[in-house]
């Protein structure tokens, strides 16, 4: 089955610095990887995604790049805030026949310092 | 439009007992998609419902079972509870269970086995 690996585990940043999460999948069926933040005590909110067409996307100071060859795709945060702080999920979803297998990462928590 | 709904938020259970989680997809969604959240094994995928038919599954025992009404809501059941099933227990809708479609989280209930 999909595996998927996520690093760092932990990751502290100063506020106004760049913050980068990565993570590896096993499966190269997977062709759609959204990735979820996570408040304390709040559901995963999708916060980007990319499907295995696109090489990278943006939205305001977030982004996603993927590299299919690798099987590697990175989230990443520009000037963070102190309300980025929160557990990030990475996930690999893929269709099988119409059935969709999805595996998350083990989550990074991060810590942006004022 | 209403999100995502999950019912009861908070239970508190014994070994032995058995369960029934609840949850409201958002309005025209026709997927339900569960999953397990605990800080040791992160975010699991337990089953996917679409249509009234269990389209996948995820590495549970057969104790964790579930179902889906012509409503689109779908209940889950956890029978013969252990210590291990505290949990945080997620659904997720989406319109229907392709790839390209973003899920969304409802609130989670979080299940507490004594």
């Amino acid at each position: 089955g999909e595996n998927v690996e996520q690093h760092p585990s932990t990751l502290s940043v100063q506020e106004g610095d760049s913050a980068v999460i990565k993570c590896t999948y096993s499966d190269s069926a997977s062709n759609y990887f959204p990735w979820y933040k996570q408040e304390l005590g709040k559901r995963p909110q999708l916060i980007i995604d990319i499907r295995s067409n696109v090489g990278e996307k943006k939205d305001q100071r977030i982004a996603v790049t993927l590299n299919k060859t690798a099987k590697h795709f990175s989230l990443h945060i520009t000037e963070t805030q102190p309300e980025d702080s929160a557990v990030y999920f990475c996930a690999a979803r893929r269709d099988s026949g119409g059935y969709q297998k999805v595996t998350f990462g083990t989550g990074t928590k991060l810590q942006v310092i004022p | 439009k209403a999100g995502v709904t999950q019912t009861p938020r908070y239970l508190i259970k014994t070994r032995g007992q058995q369960v029934t989680l609840s949850c409201s997809p958002i309005s025209g969604h026709r997927s339900v998609s569960w999953y397990q959240q605990t800080p040791g094994q992160g975010l699991q995928f337990l089953f996917e419902y679409f249509s009234e038919t269990q389209r996948n599954k995820g590495n549970f025992p057969g104790r964790f079972s579930g179902r889906q009404f012509s409503n689109s809501r779908s209940e889950m059941n956890v029978s013969t509870l252990e210590l291990g099933d505290s949990a945080l227990y997620l659904c997720a809708s989406s319109l229907v269970p392709e790839s390209t479609d973003t899920q969304y989280f409802g609130p989670g209930t979080r299940l507490t086995v004594l």
